[in-house]
């Protein structure tokens, strides 16, 4: 099963910043938080991942709470073509078993 | 570096019949995964296979099966199709210096009439 709780789906203007919250109660000191989308009919796409610190490359910013039981993905400026699926994953690195991905979040970029 | 591919894209098969889908990784990847995609129950993990071998796998019945070549190219069959068995099928590889990255390819887009 997967081990995180995301809301099924939001909304966000175009233009403006898309906060997508990711709950990660159980999450273990050795597990990393990762984040891939989907966009209709495509395979998902990688977009980031952290482990405790903040992090933020090309395409997003990751924030993970201090207790790490949270983190939200931004997407700092969202456009039309942000309207994807977005998942969030935790998982040990180095790891051999099986990545488990759940429902995510359906996010509507509105014009 | 080109990215992972899958072949066909776009699939039409009747009940009973069976089916064989391809995944060619990235090179240098040695762990291919694949995927059913289904409006339903979403991404649900089918197996991995590392090596040639099968290092994972899900909970699907046994008319499901794949393997993996030497050169970690895999391919997926599914025998005695079902309606159900209608998805899009992603494959998934990761290897090289990031582990645990995934890189999906387009999928296959398999109706079951």
């Amino acid at each position: 099963d997967a081990k995180t709780t995301q809301p099924p789906s939001m909304d966000c203007a175009e233009g403006r910043a898309a906060n997508l919250p990711c709950n990660h109660s159980t999450i273990s000191g050795n597990e990393y938080v990762y984040w891939y989308r989907q966009i209709h009919s495509q395979g998902p796409q990688y977009i980031i991942h952290g482990l405790k610190n903040n992090e933020t490359n090309e395409m997003a910013s990751l924030i993970i709470t201090e207790d790490r039981k949270s983190s939200t993905l931004i997407l700092p400026h969202a456009t039309l073509r942000d309207t994807a699926v977005y998942y969030c994953i935790v998982r040990e690195r180095n790891r051999d078993d099986k990545i488990i991905f759940g429902k995510g979040t359906r996010l509507h970029i509105l014009p | 570096k080109a990215g992972v591919t899958q072949t066909p894209r776009y699939l039409i098969k009747t009940r009973g019949q069976q089916v064989t889908l391809s995944c060619s990784p990235i090179s240098g990847h040695r762990s291919v995964s694949w995927y059913q995609q289904t409006p339903g129950q979403g991404l649900q993990f089918l197996f991995e296979y590392f090596s040639e071998t099968q290092r994972n796998k899900g909970n699907f019945p046994g008319r499901f099966s794949g393997r993996q070549f030497s050169n970690s190219r895999s391919e997926m069959n599914v025998s005695t199709l079902e309606l159900g068995d209608s998805a899009l099928y992603l494959c998934a590889s990761r290897g090289g210096e990031d582990q645990e990255t995934q890189y999906f390819g387009p999928g296959t887009r398999l109706l079951v009439l």
